[in-house]
């Protein structure tokens, strides 16, 4: 199975910081790679598919890069509702895994 | 607009089969270009890929290596639904466990959840 490392495990962050979580897959997966927001009691919700292309829906704010083995998510003003746990997961191979997720806190 | 709802018990014993189904509403169980899958979430384990099941031309499954020995995952297509059948559960499979739709390699419809306890 892929393994997928995410970080940090956590931070702490203001209304306006930019924040920027990383993903590192165990081998080369492409552009495979999507990021989930959860909250807590509810689903994952997609925000980013295919390592940089915006789900309808989810603000600009949000954004993703990278190929092959590492990625990240940036926001780029972090709002109120932005405060949840971030996951990484890959989809170029059966089966999806998950990175172990970032939690993003107000400071 | 897709929507999936989960039915099931929230608490199963040792050694007993734990048994949920997700309804589809706004898409088709036959359709050709998704996946219906099972994911779980734990403290211990974090998000798990259990299992999926997908329609091109036939019916094929996928299942998790870590639970192959113990999974089961259905469609029915006369109503529209998938199930998930776990047998022999541990209190390690305590977790929540949704249900979701995989298209084009990604999951963009979740069922809302059901938290099931394996109790000792």
């Amino acid at each position: 199975d892929i393994q997928m490392t995410q970080s940090p495990s956590s931070l702490s962050a203001s209304v306006g910081d930019i924040v920027t979580i990383t993903c590192r897959a165990s081998q080369s997966i492409a552009n495979y790679l999507n990021w989930y927001q959860q909250k807590p009691g509810k689903a994952p919700k997609l925000l980013i598919y295919a390592a940089s292309n915006l789900q309808s829906g989810v603000p600009s704010r949000f954004s993703g890069s990278g190929s092959g083995t590492d990625f990240s998510l940036t926001i780029s003003s972090l709002q109120p509702e932005d405060f949840a746990t971030y996951f990484c997961q890959q989809s170029h191979s059966t089966p999806p895994t998950f990175g172990g997720g970032t939690k993003v806190e107000i400071k | 607009q897709v929507q999936l709802k989960q039915s099931g018990p929230g608490l199963v014993k040792a050694s007993q089969t734990l048994s949920l189904t997700c309804v589809i509403s706004g898409d088709s169980v036959s359709r050709n270009s998704a996946t219906w899958d099972w994911i779980r979430q734990s403290p211990s384990r974090g998000l798990e890929w259990l299992g999926r099941t997908y329609y091109r031309s036939k019916w094929y499954n996928d299942y998790a290596l870590s639970v192959e020995s113990r999974i089961t995952i259905n469609p029915d297509t006369s109503k529209n639904q998938f199930s998930l059948q776990l047998t022999s559960v541990i209190p390690e499979d305590t977790a929540i466990y949704y249900c979701a739709r995989f298209f084009r390699n990604f999951v963009d419809y979740w069922g809302q959840g059901t938290l099931v306890t394996v109790s000792s």
